[in-house]
């Protein structure tokens, strides 16, 4: 069974600061890796998607790499602004036991502040 | 917005109630799911409909019915809730099925439930 879990559960930064959410999980037989962003009282917004075979990927200030061997992953969020603020959520990608059917595993989410 | 609407935003309801949640997707997809997000823990899955047929219910307690009476909408009757099932409730879609490799799941905003 895959679990995920993210550290810290909350951070607060002031604005310009660089920073990076990490995520873990258990079981390194993954497909895929994804984070979200959620504000408050909404659904999630997908941010970037990492394919096992990738190291990293990119979108504007967000940076996501991935090491599938050590079961980790990290969100590295560039000069960061108080628009940043909301709960960053991964989620895996993997296979039960079978191999056939793919589940979809979140961690608990880690709360961002970013203080102007 | 992702193309997946949710209504009502909030609802708040005793535990004798009888009350549905209602989620529409404008996306053409094939799968839909309920998911339950309560304060510190991850989101669950609960219920998946690939092409208006049930493929998973992860024990879900039976005061919680989902009805899809086509692809493109998705409702989950509730009665005779608990306080505990207070959370937020969100629905997402794909386009490919659930359980395969490369379906990317998009998210409504959520129903606030508060249950008295």
């Amino acid at each position: 069974k895959q679990e995920v879990t993210q550290i810290p559960a909350a951070l607060s930064v002031p604005e310009g600061e660089n920073l990076v959410l990490n995520c873990s999980f258990t079981d390194s037989a993954i497909y895929n890796l994804q984070w979200f962003r959620q504000d408050p009282g909404k659904g999630l917004t997908s941010l970037l998607l990492i394919q096992s075979s990738q190291r990293e990927q990119t979108s504007g200030r967000l940076n996501a790499s991935l090491d599938k061997s050590s079961g980790r992953s990290t969100l590295y969020i560039a000069a960061s602004q108080p628009g940043d603020s909301a709960t960053y959520l991964c989620a895996v990608k993997w296979a039960d036991s079978g191999g056939s059917n793919y589940k979809l595993t979140f961690g608990k989410g880690t709360l961002l502040t970013v203080n102007p | 917005e992702t193309g997946v609407t949710q209504t009502p935003r909030h609802l708040v309801m005793g535990m004798t109630n009888k009350k549905s949640l209602k989620c529409e997707q404008h996306l053409g997809h094939n799968a839909m799911y309920w998911y339950k997000q309560s304060a510190k823990k991850p989101l669950e899955l609960m219920f998946v409909y690939n092409f208006k047929e049930q493929t998973e219910n992860n024990s879900v307690p039976s005061r919680f019915s989902p009805e899809c009476p086509n692809s493109s909408h998705l409702f989950l009757h509730l009665h005779t809730l608990q306080p505990e099932d207070s959370a937020l409730y969100l629905c997402a879609s794909s386009q490919d099925p659930a359980g395969y490799s490369y379906n990317e799941q998009f998210f409504g905003p959520g129903t606030r439930l508060t249950v008295l």
